[in-house]
């Protein structure tokens, strides 16, 4: 069964440094999504994206955040400049259509010393 | 703005007795409801949703839920729980007209006693 996969599972970082966190969507879908789980709080929204352009972002997801379709298989999450806020878990999901069920990857933790 | 509540954090039901997981949202549009689970160090992984049509939703693993619009619920149910069902679950909305982005509530663990 096809499913979405992350890497790394686990990142730890120093605050300031830039990451990217990778995703690989299944093949044939064209909606990607990022989310984002602090410990202990809701899964929230950050980015959606389609067609190579953000098609809606949340206020979390300000100018330190990027999306980027590099190679037409890999989906990725830059953060240019970490905080120690943004230790979470992050998770991709892509979607077929646009009112398709997401599927989930497994998660990249990351965290911010 | 569309917002999801999950009643209770924390549920401990015995093996083989019925699991209730309570899910109430507000949305300004007809929904589109989720129910995920998330087993320890895995993703979320979907068991059931509505979108239109009948109100009674079936899901995998022997799971159900209820879309009651009147009372903006979508209650997760399983006759029978097993051990395996021990993991956390969130309810979630969607919206056609706000890019379908989910929605989560806060989640609900779920342990199960032999």
């Amino acid at each position: 069964e096809p499913e979405v996969t992350q890497t790394p599972s686990h990142q730890v970082t120093q605050m300031g440094q830039e990451v990217i966190l990778r995703c690989v969507p299944i093949s044939n879908h064209l909606y990607f999504y990022w989310y984002r789980q602090i410990l202990g709080q809701k899964v929230e929204f950050l980015v959606s994206f389609y067609n190579n352009e953000i098609s809606e972002k949340s206020e979390i997801f300000d100018d330190q955040f990027s999306v980027e379709r590099p190679d037409g298989s890999n989906f990725t999450l830059k953060i240019r400049s970490t905080k120690l806020e943004d230790s979470a878990m992050y998770f991709c999901a892509s979607s077929g259509t646009l009112t398709d069920t997401q599927y989930f990857g497994p998660g990249t933790r990351l965290t911010v010393l | 703005a569309q917002s999801v509540t999950q009643l209770g954090s924390h549920v401990s039901v015995s093996e083989g007795a019925l699991v209730l997981l309570r899910c109430n949202y507000s949305s300004s549009v007809p929904p589109y409801l989720f129910w995920y689970v998330q087993y320890p160090n895995q993703g979320l992984q979907l068991l059931l949703k509505y979108t239109t049509g009948a109100t009674l939703v079936k899901g995998i693993n022997g799971f159900e839920a209820e879309f009651k619009k009147s009372e903006t619920s979508f209650h997760l149910t399983k006759p029978s729980a097993h051990m395996s069902d021990a993991a956390e679950y969130f309810c979630a909305v969607s919206e056609e007209a706000a890019g379908n982005k989910l929605t989560f509530g806060g989640g609900t663990r779920v342990l199960v006693k032999p």
